[in-house]
């Protein structure tokens, strides 16, 4: 049973700004959230993870919602380069189980 | 580029063969994942190493050997697979100790494996 729900697809326009939403009611209080993205043809690539406090890097940013049940990913500028599969995660310890995930498209 | 080299990128197998998946890391990291993902679908968590000892088992048939030889190697040993095994195995790795939890996964482009 995944622990994560998603959209299944999200639409953006190139250079918008993308936010892609995730629920996790059942999140415990020590559970990461980690999102990674995958390409076409291409393994799983690492996005951001944060626990309890908004989280930013060069990729993206992570929003967390205070009761931890949901967050969402933004991507400030959305390229053409970032369309594809966003998986928000839930990690405890070594078990990473993936939700279903976000097909991105991004129109030019 | 991937720091988690796996090998081959393509397998076809027959359901008699015997074959092997590999995966190799030089990043130091003590743990490391194999991962099976059918098409259009999210990976799904087979096995995870931690210090070169099984730490999770996904309740995977016996068909899938996973193997840690050492701290940079991870195979998965394939015999008598079904052609519903056919699938894109991936392979990942991250730091294993005291900072578990916290640390990213590193994924491999995958083995893409066909079973006649």
């Amino acid at each position: 049973d995944a622990k994560t729900t998603q959209p299944n697809s999200m639409e953006s326009n190139e250079e918008e700004p993308v936010h892609l939403p995730c629920n996790h009611s059942t999140i415990s209080g020590t559970d990461y959230i980690h999102w990674y993205r995958q390409l076409p043809s291409q393994g799983p690539e690492y996005v951001i993870h944060g626990l309890t406090s908004n989280v930013n890097n060069r990729m993206a940013s992570l929003a967390i919602a205070e009761d931890r049940k949901s967050s969402t990913l933004i991507l400030h500028r959305a390229t053409l380069r970032d369309a594809a599969v966003y998986y928000c995660i839930l990690r405890l310890g070594y078990q990473f189980y993936f939700g279903t995930g976000t097909s991105l498209t991004v129109i030019p | 580029d991937t720091e988690v080299t796996q090998t081959p990128k393509h397998l076809v197998m027959g359901m008699t063969n015997k074959k092997s998946l590999k995966c190799e890391q030089h990043m130091g990291h003590r743990a490391m994942y194999w991962y099976k993902q059918k098409a259009k679908k999210p990976p799904e968590l087979m096995f995870v190493y931690s210090y070169e000892k099984l730490s999770i088992n996904e309740s995977v048939p016996s068909r899938f050997s996973p193997e840690c030889p050492n701290s940079s190697l991870l195979n998965l040993h394939l015999h008598a697979l079904q052609p519903e095994d056919s699938a894109l195995y991936l392979c990942a790795s991250s730091r294993g100790g005291l900072i578990v939890g916290t640390g990213e996964l590193f994924f491999g482009e995958g083995s893409r494996l066909t079973v006649l």
